[in-house]
């Protein structure tokens, strides 16, 4: 089973640049999420969705955006990147969302330069 | 809000010794908490789910428990080895009575040398 996938691995973009992070899952997940990972400060929520069609913020939702159009992809997008979205992003999806496992992504490695 | 905080934040064991991972919140009314493996570089790998009517969940050489009341996990890894050595996170779901029950907060987690 492939999991939950993301691509890309690595990306570097200039300030002002335009990007989407891609992140499928195979195994019928209602549940999925975006997280932020900075050195020292944990993995922050930044926007969640409970099926397709229904997106809610998290705790860092600004300059970001996301849509659910199928229950398998989840993508999230970088409208005007900048320094501070310098991040590594991770992708998670859980079955309902109550007592089960979340289950994440390898990750994507961004820097805005 | 939830705060999750984890203790100590770096730990370096010789090969072979038992450990203990400390992980602490303050809102106890949690669905579950899961404790998470990250390597350098990588993603993050899912060790053990406790749910909140648990006590305890076991894998192999690793051993969860969980006292709600008091706010507390604790992982504990028997005869480490080098192959242990990662970052270990732990990240409480939390109950209706804690509001959206989506949404996993985490620590940031334990970095965990092993030496051979």
């Amino acid at each position: 089973n492939a999991g939950v996938t993301q691509t890309p691995k690595f990306r570097i973009l200039k300030i002002g640049q335009s990007m989407t992070l891609q992140c499928t899952q195979d195994m019928n997940h209602n549940y999925m999420y975006w997280y932020r990972q900075d050195p020292g400060m944990g993995l922050k929520l930044i926007y969640y969705s409970v099926g397709a069609g229904i997106t809610d913020k998290g705790e860092v939702p600004n300059g970001y955006n996301v849509s659910r159009s199928t229950t398998e992809d989840f993508p999230l997008r970088l409208e005007l990147a900048a320094p501070s979205q310098t991040s590594v992003y991770f992708c998670a999806s859980s079955y309902r969302g109550g007592n089960t496992e979340a289950f994440f992504g390898q990750g994507t490695r961004l820097t805005v330069v | 809000k939830q705060e999750v905080t984890q203790i100590p934040a770096a730990l370096s064991v010789p090969e072979g010794e038992n450990l203990v991972l400390n992980c602490s919140f303050t809102d106890s009314a949690i669905y579950n908490l899961q404790w998470f493996r990250q390597d350098p570089g990588k993603g993050l790998t899912s060790l053990l789910l406790i749910q909140s009517s648990q006590r305890e969940q076991t894998s192999g050489r690793l051993n969860a428990s969980l006292d709600k009341s008091s706010g507390r996990s604790t992982l504990y890894i028997a005869a480490s080895q080098p192959g242990d050595s990662a970052t270990y996170l732990c990240a409480v779901r939390p109950g209706r009575s804690g509001g959206s029950n989506y949404k996993l907060t985490f620590g940031k987690g334990t970095l965990l040398t092993v030496n051979p």
